[in-house]
């Protein structure tokens, strides 16, 4: 099975700053990556798909890029609504694994 | 409005079964590749399972920590996922949640729709 590394486990941040989670894979995947949202008893929410595309309705200060098995999520400006744990996910193979999760929160 | 509802969560023994149940409405469900996730309390997101579509011959694929114990059907006339979860074991408690493959018609990995949730405990 394909291993997903996340880092880091949580972080705190200020609203309006930059923050940057990575996701590692254990082989190559290409750009077979999604990340995705859950805020508090809330079912997860697709954010990013094939690496670095924003899916319809997310806004714009979220962002991914990588491929192969590094990968970076990047929030642009922090807002309070964005507080949450995120996961990257692989699909290149089945089982299609989750990273451990990163959860944010407001310094 | 697009969406997954799950249901039949509840308590139930060690080697026991339960059947959840997920329906959908709102789009063309049939066409739909669909998954099955799980979260155990305070804990990450783990893949359980997959059923393909009518297309490609509703064919299932399981995790390891599930496999021979858990299955996955649909009902397209019902709109309708299962998971039939049989030997059920203290591990398996968590929230369950079904969710749609993005891609119509086909595999994509991605999954753009998701229900609440059904929690599931395992307990004596």
């Amino acid at each position: 099975d394909i291993q997903m590394t996340q880092s880091p486990s949580s972080l705190s941040a200020s609203v309006g700053d930059r923050v940057t989670i990575t996701c590692q894979a254990s082989q190559d995947i290409s750009n077979y990556l999604n990340w995705y949202q859950q805020k508090p008893g809330k079912a997860p929410k697709l954010l990013i798909y094939d690496a670095s595309n924003l899916e319809t309705g997310v806004p714009s200060r979220f962002s991914g890029s990588g491929s192969g098995t590094d990968f970076t999520f990047t929030i642009s400006s922090l807002q309070p609504e964005d507080i949450a744990t995120y996961y990257c996910q692989q699909y290149d193979n089945l089982p299609q694994g989750f990273g451990g999760g990163t959860k944010v929160e407001i310094k | 409005e697009v969406q997954l509802v799950e249901s039949g969560g509840g308590l139930v023994q060690p080697g026991g079964s339960l059947r959840l149940s997920c329906a959908a409405s709102g789009f063309t469900f049939s066409d739909h590749y669909m998954d099955w996730v799980r979260q155990a309390p305070g804990k990450g997101l783990e893949w359980v399972g997959r059923t393909r579509n009518k297309a490609n011959s509703y064919t299932t694929e399981y995790a390891a920590s599930v496999k021979g114990r858990f299955t996955i059907s649909r009902d397209d006339s019902k709109n309708s996922l299962y998971l039939q979860m049989n030997s059920l074991k203290t591990e398996d408690t968590a929230v369950y949640y079904c969710a749609r493959d993005r891609r119509s018609g086909s595999y994509w990995g991605a999954f753009d729709i998701w229900g609440q949730g059904t929690m599931v405990t395992v307990s004596s």
